[in-house]
């Protein structure tokens, strides 16, 4: 199968500190990730989508320089939260394609982040 | 923008038994995915079944099934002999065909299993 793992799975943070989050496909080369947030109890929101060697396309509402994503690689993307404050505490889920036309989305275990 | 509805914040149903969780959804595009995925306590997403809307007939993964209504914008799961492994937040998502992959999710329904 597709694995996708994320890195931290938990981080706390200090207000005003930025904190990097890591996600990989550990099998197949991910021509697209998803980064998404969940907030306790709710569905998961789409942040913003991102191809490989391209500028990521943030969802309405969602702030680009608060929200740092690269995606270098087709096995890597990052989410940079940047001057993070408790508000941004969440859990951050990843995911990712194959591309070539496939349906399928294959999510990574999520980080819980928390900011103090 | 397409819309997804679960209108069931939570369901539970006696071990065994059998239950149906309700999704709809609102798109102009004829064609589409329509995906159901569990999310147990580890909060990993797990994709339960998939129904491609082209497809007239309904999907089916083991103890699985959808009822797929095309013309009235429904995609119901049901879930037979309910086992404990079950009891998670179940979520519906859409997925345009072409284009932009990402989905679009429901609110969810958490399902617990009675023993």
């Amino acid at each position: 199968g597709a694995v996708v793992s994320q890195h931290p799975s938990r981080v706390i943070c200090k207000s005003g500190t930025s904190v990097k989050i890591e996600c990989r496909s550990l099998d197949f080369q991910a021509t697209t990730m998803f980064w998404y947030r969940q907030f306790p109890k709710q569905s998961l929101m789409l942040m913003a989508t991102s191809n490989e060697g391209s500028k990521a396309t943030y969802e309405q509402g969602v702030e680009k320089d608060k929200f740092l994503i690269n995606h270098a690689s087709l096995t890597l993307s990052t989410l940079t939260v940047t001057s993070a404050h408790p508000e941004d505490s969440s859990f951050y889920i990843c995911s990712a394609t194959r591309g070539g036309g496939t349906y399928e989305q294959y999510f990574g275990p999520g980080t819980r982040l928390t900011v103090t | 923008a397409q819309t997804v509805t679960q209108s069931q914040p939570e369901m539970s149903v006696q071990e065994a038994e059998t239950v149906t969780l309700s999704c709809t959804y609102d798109t102009s595009e004829s064609d589409y995915y329509l995906f159901w995925y569990k999310q147990p306590p580890s909060r990993q997403m797990i994709l339960v079944i998939r129904q491609e809307a082209y497809k007239q007939q309904n999907a089916t993964e083991n103890r699985f099934s959808v009822n797929f209504q095309k013309a009235a914008k429904s995609f119901s799961l049901k879930i037979s002999d309910s086992q404990l492994g079950d009891a998670a937040m179940y979520f519906c998502a859409y997925r345009s065909f072409q284009g932009a992959q990402k989905l679009v999710f429901g609110q969810g329904t958490r399902l617990t299993i009675n023993p």
